[in-house]
């Protein structure tokens, strides 16, 4: 198994354009979480689905910010407009048995991370 | 979920085992102690995890008091490879992980 995968790794964008950031869960997890990390703020949970199904979104900064899980091995955070204080390392994570019984409940495997820097 | 507090940061010489305090005083008994540790630049990496007794594993052992009120994650041989950011976390099985600030453990040589 590769492991969680996000893409891309880096993007640099100009203020008010459309982002999207993807991430592939490991094959058999059932929980996927969206975190942004940034020197001021440490990293935060901006969002977490069961079952490709919203849980929380309470971590959400504002409407720009909106994620989907349209199936088990797909998710994307897009930020639209985009502004430069969205600037940060934004990690994918995902928990739950693998197909090859890889994980735990509460063990959440990450992503590389997207360095997003919005000019 | 219970609030951890972790010192900002520690040293360790390498080759010496690196004791990282953490404590979380209003922890309730159905939450567990998870560790994770953040290397520069990487996602955040689990260590371990434990309910009330004490725990090891290839990377760490876990001690947590008899109170719960406090645990101590050990790293018993530290390489420079250790050198990250450890975070502390009280959390029951709802998924929801909150970072604190961590612990940043440096190696030195």
């Amino acid at each position: 198994d590769a492991g969680v995968i996000q893409s891309p790794r880096h993007e640099v964008t100009e203020m008010g354009q459309e982002v999207t950031l993807r991430c592939k869960p490991i094959s058999g997890h059932n929980s996927l979480f969206w975190y942004r990390q940034t020197m001021m703020r440490g990293l935060e949970l901006l969002i977490y689905f069961n079952n490709n199904v919203p849980i929380d979104d309470s971590g959400m900064p504002e409407d720009r910010f909106s994620a989907k899980m349209p199936n088990a091995s797909f998710s994307t955070l897009k930020i639209q407009p985009s502004e430069p204080r969205d600037s940060a390392v934004y990690f994918c994570a995902s928990s739950g048995y693998g197909t090859s019984g890889r994980g735990s409940y509460n063990e959440q495997f990450f992503g590389p991370g997207t360095r997003l820097t919005v000019l | 979920d219970a609030k951890t507090t972790q010192p900002p940061s520690m040293d360790c010489a390498e080759g010496r085992a690196a004791n990282l305090p953490c404590n979380h005083s209003t922890i309730s008994g159905n939450e567990y102690v998870y560790w994770y540790r953040q290397i520069h630049s990487q996602g955040p990496q689990y260590i371990i995890h434990g309910l009330k007794n004490n725990e090891t594993n290839e990377m760490a052992s876990l001690i947590i008091t008899e109170d719960r009120k406090s645990s101590t994650l050990i790293l018993p041989h530290a390489t420079l490879r250790d050198t990250a950011v450890y975070y502390c976390i009280a959390l029951n099985n709802n998924n929801d992980m909150r970072f604190g600030a961590g612990t940043r453990l440096t190696v030195k040589p």
